[in-house]
This record gives structure tokens, sequence and C-alpha cells, in this order.
């Protein structure tokens, strides 16, 4: 079945401790994109890549990394996380970008307390 | 800047119902729309993405048209049915390199039966 697969669904932690939320897709996408969805503020873009070891920010990076050393995988990183970062996020992937139908993940509810 | 509009922000419709959800958008040079659903806990569904040098797209009851010179696309959902609960969204690129998506806040839709 093609998926792209984000673990883990729910995330408690505390301020400061470094943590990853992983995903990955198995229909060969070029493109993975994060995002994260608050009330009253919609989807915003985290970071994108558009190719293995290709990434850049989209509109709301601070305090995010990312990775994309293989096609299938693209970890968000935070590295210290504070409660301001309380939100939900989903990963997402395409074969070209926004020209293709995007395909997202189920999300992570991240609560930083 | 693109800014994208989902009016209303909430429908409630009896089931059989013809519906139109409606999405705005302020910079008219766009490439292409997409439409997405989103069920309550899970990721977005992309539903139809409509070109820009197409008027319209169908899939099954739903029809997506796309007027670029008035800034705006309209989702027709025909004999509604409670299973078409859901939040829709809408979704511009911003570039031509299809990397960012500029996302509607989304209009939350609840069919009863």
């Amino acid at each position: 079945e093609a998926q792209v697969t984000q673990n883990p669904r729910y995330l408690i932690t505390v301020t400061g401790k470094k943590l990853t939320v992983t995903c990955s897709q198995n229909m060969n996408h070029e493109y993975m994109s994060w995002y994260r969805q608050d009330p009253g503020l919609g989807l915003r873009q985290i970071y994108y890549s558009m190719n293995v070891e290709v990434t850049d920010k989209g509109d709301v990076p601070e305090g995010y990394k990312v990775s994309r050393k293989e096609k299938r995988n693209f970890p968000l990183i935070l590295e210290s996380p504070s409660p301001n970062q309380t939100s939900l996020y989903f990963c997402a992937s395409s074969f070209r970008g926004g020209n293709s139908p995007l395909h997202f993940g189920n999300g992570t509810r991240l609560t930083v307390t | 800047k693109q800014e994208v509009t989902q009016i209303p922000a909430a429908l409630s419709v009896p089931e059989g119902e013809n519906l139109v959800l409606n999405c705005s958008f302020t910079d008219s040079a766009i490439y292409n729309l997409q439409w997405f659903r989103q069920d309550p806990g899970k990721g977005l569904t992309s539903l139809l993405l409509i070109q820009s040098s197409q008027r319209e797209q169908t899939s099954g009851r739903l029809n997506a048209s796309l007027d670029k010179s008035s800034g705006r696309s309209t989702l027709y959902i025909a004999a509604s049915q409670p299973g078409d609960s859901a939040t829709y969204l809408c979704a511009v690129p911003l570039n031509t390199g299809f990397q960012k998506l500029v996302f509607g806040t989304g209009t939350r839709l609840l069919v009863s039966p």
C-alpha cells in the first residue's frame, strides 16, 4: 500500500530534550515536506526537500532541522524543543512538489511542557 | 504575497444536498490548485488537482472549478452524504518550482443524516 508513515503518533516531552520525528514514504517520491498545523493558523511549511541531500527552509524553520540521506526518509529533528513547538506535525510527499498530488502522513501530535 | 482564504469556516447541511465550497487567492498567477480533505485525527488526502490551463476537474461526486482571473476556485459536492463530513482545504504553489505551497485554513463540513 502506497503510504507516508510518521512516527510516533503522539509525543509528550519536556523543554530542551532533543527529539526526532521520523517520516518514510514507499512511493519513490522526489519531494518531501514537513508542515505544522495550529488552530487559527492553518498549515505552515517548515522544511522541504526536492531530492536526496537537497533541503530548504519553508515559512517557519526556526528551531527545526531536517536531513535527506535516503530518498524514502525525511526525519524532523527538534534539537531543543520549546513549548511554542507544541503542535500537530505532518509529513508529505509527491513526485513533483506542488505540481502533483501531495500524500500526507497521519500526523504527530507533539506536546512540549 | 499569496493569501488563500476559505469562507465559510464551517458549514452544516442535511444529507442529499448539493453544496459548494469556496477558495479565494489573492495572486491570480497560479500554476495549479489542489483540494484536500482532512478527517479528524488524520492527515490530508488529495482530492483533485486542477492545472491553471484547466477550468474543471471531476472525480465521482466532486467537481472542482478554477477561475484564475477572479482568483477563485469552487469544490462542488453532489448529493452529499454523512461520510463527506470532514474539513476541506485548498492549496496553491507559491512559485514555479512548486516547492512551497500556501494552504487555506479550511471549511469544516458536517453532513447530517
